[in-house]
């Protein structure tokens, strides 16, 4: 298996601009997280689905994030209008459902955004 | 709300040397991992704890589960310029089975 695909891995763009970031979950798997990661925040969990059903949005800073999951195997990560503080690496990752209480998650090498 | 906080938040030591680095809530945790994440990559987990008191050894890296599930360790002997990487733990929580919580990370550099 390829593991879990992002694209595109680095984004510039100047603020104001829509940005649509890409995931694909490794196959098989039935959740799928979008986490942001900067220095000052560590990282952060934005939104996680399940069997593409959104389950948790509460981390989605503001109306301007919006996450799609249309299929098993693709999900989007969208900032419109976007301004320079969404500036962070994102990371999409995924999981099979785990017995007992816990998953193990396998993240995507993540899209680094810089919003000018 | 839980968190976890991990200490130190940078660690730079000489090659050989041994080290541990902590990982700390006042909430339970149902289970705790440990992710290395190097630069430009993702996490990749290393190890996942489910039972307090618990100890896994991984080669040079030993990892260890709190006995009351709050807190968790994890000891690299005779550390090797390979282990340079931020080391991040993640507590998963009885109210959801699914949603896992990180912690602030510690940067660890090893010194040839």
């Amino acid at each position: 298996d390829a593991g879990v695909i992002q694209s595109p891995r680095h984004e510039v763009t100047e603020m104001g601009q829509e940005v649509t970031l890409r995931c694909k979950p490794i196959s098989g798997h039935d959740y799928l997280f979008w986490y942001r990661q900067t220095m000052m925040r560590g990282l952060e969990l934005l939104i996680y689905f399940n069997n593409n059903v959104p389950i948790d949005d509460s981390g989605m800073p503001e109306d301007r994030f919006s996450a799609k999951m249309p299929n098993a195997s693709f999900s989007t990560l969208k900032i419109q209008p976007s301004e320079p503080r969404d500036s962070a690496v994102y990371f999409c990752a995924s999981s099979e459902v785990a017995s007992g209480d816990y998953n193990e998650q396998f993240f995507g090498p993540g899209t680094r955004l810089t919003v000018l | 709300t839980q968190l976890l906080e991990q200490s130190p938040q940078f660690l730079s030591i000489q090659e050989g040397e041994n080290l541990t680095v902590y990982c700390n809530s006042s909430s339970v945790f149902s289970s705790l991992q440990w992710y290395r994440q190097e630069p430009g990559e993702g996490p990749v987990l290393l190890v996942t704890v489910v039972t307090g008191g618990e100890v896994k050894k991984l080669k040079r890296l030993t990892f260890q589960f709190g006995d009351a599930r709050k807190d968790s360790s994890l000891h690299i002997t005779a550390a090797q310029t390979g282990d340079t990487g931020l080391y991040l733990c993640a507590g998963g929580g009885y109210s959801s089975a699914s949603k896992i919580i990180f912690g602030s990370g510690t940067r660890l550099s090893i010194r040839p």
